[in-house]
């Protein structure tokens, strides 16, 4: 079956634009976690729902960061007024009731 | 919060030779997760470790969880040029996932 799909895969944008990152989780996955990733590192958490509810958002770095799954299924993840510290890979999980999470490809956001 | 630390950082090996990597925590985890990322790629889930000194085997690749559940290994017999990637180990706690920065393999044929 389909596995987690993000889009767009590579983002560019100029400092001090908003941008949107769009994760489509497996079908049924009742969780859903956003992660960043610098280049050599491990992935950062920076968010988790379980269904719509958003239940940690404890690792956004700032109130530039804002996710949101509405309907229990696409999520969203925004950045406004980009950073150039901002640039990573966005990396979008999903997960049945366990702790196995299937990861996304990754959006690869670079702030020029 | 908890913290999971890796080592080494990088290895390189000659084809056939093992492999083994390892995660340490300051405090007891409830559980370990192993993840393997090939260059440009995304982590892929490999195995998930709850009990205490629990050792689970796939094909060539070995998991541990130690008797305090502050550490664990994953040990590779006889690498292949597949092997190669970054091997991440992680722990969820409350829903919150805290990943190593991972040891990255690479195979000389």
């Amino acid at each position: 079956g389909a596995g987690v799909s993000q889009s767009p895969r590579y983002k560019v944008a100029k400092r001090g634009q908003d941008v949107a990152l769009r994760c489509d989780p497996i079908s049924g996955h009742v969780s859903l976690f956003w992660y960043q990733q610098a280049l050599g590192q491990g992935p950062e958490f920076l968010t988790y729902f379980q269904n719509e509810a958003q239940l940690d958002k404890s690792g956004l770095p700032s109130d530039r960061f804002f996710a949101e799954r509405p309907e229990g299924s696409v999520s969203t993840l925004k950045i406004q007024r980009t950073q150039q510290e901002d640039s990573a890979v966005y990396l979008c999980a999903s997960s049945p009731v366990r702790n196995e999470q299937f990861f996304g490809p990754g959006t690869r956001l670079t702030v020029l | 919060g908890q913290q999971v630390m890796q080592i080494p950082q990088y290895q390189h090996v000659q084809e056939g030779e093992d492999f083994t990597t390892y995660c340490n925590s300051s405090t007891t985890l409830s559980n370990i997760q192993w993840y393997k990322q090939r260059p440009g790629g995304h982590p892929v889930f490999l195995i998930q470790l709850v009990k205490s000194g629990e050792v689970k085997k796939q094909k060539r690749l070995t998991f541990q969880f130690g008797e305090a559940k502050k550490n664990s290994s994953l040990h590779i017999t006889a690498t292949q040029t597949t092997d190669v990637g970054t091997y991440f180990c992680g722990s969820t706690n409350a829903g919150k996932s805290t990943f190593g920065d991972g040891t990255t393999l690479t195979v000389k044929p």
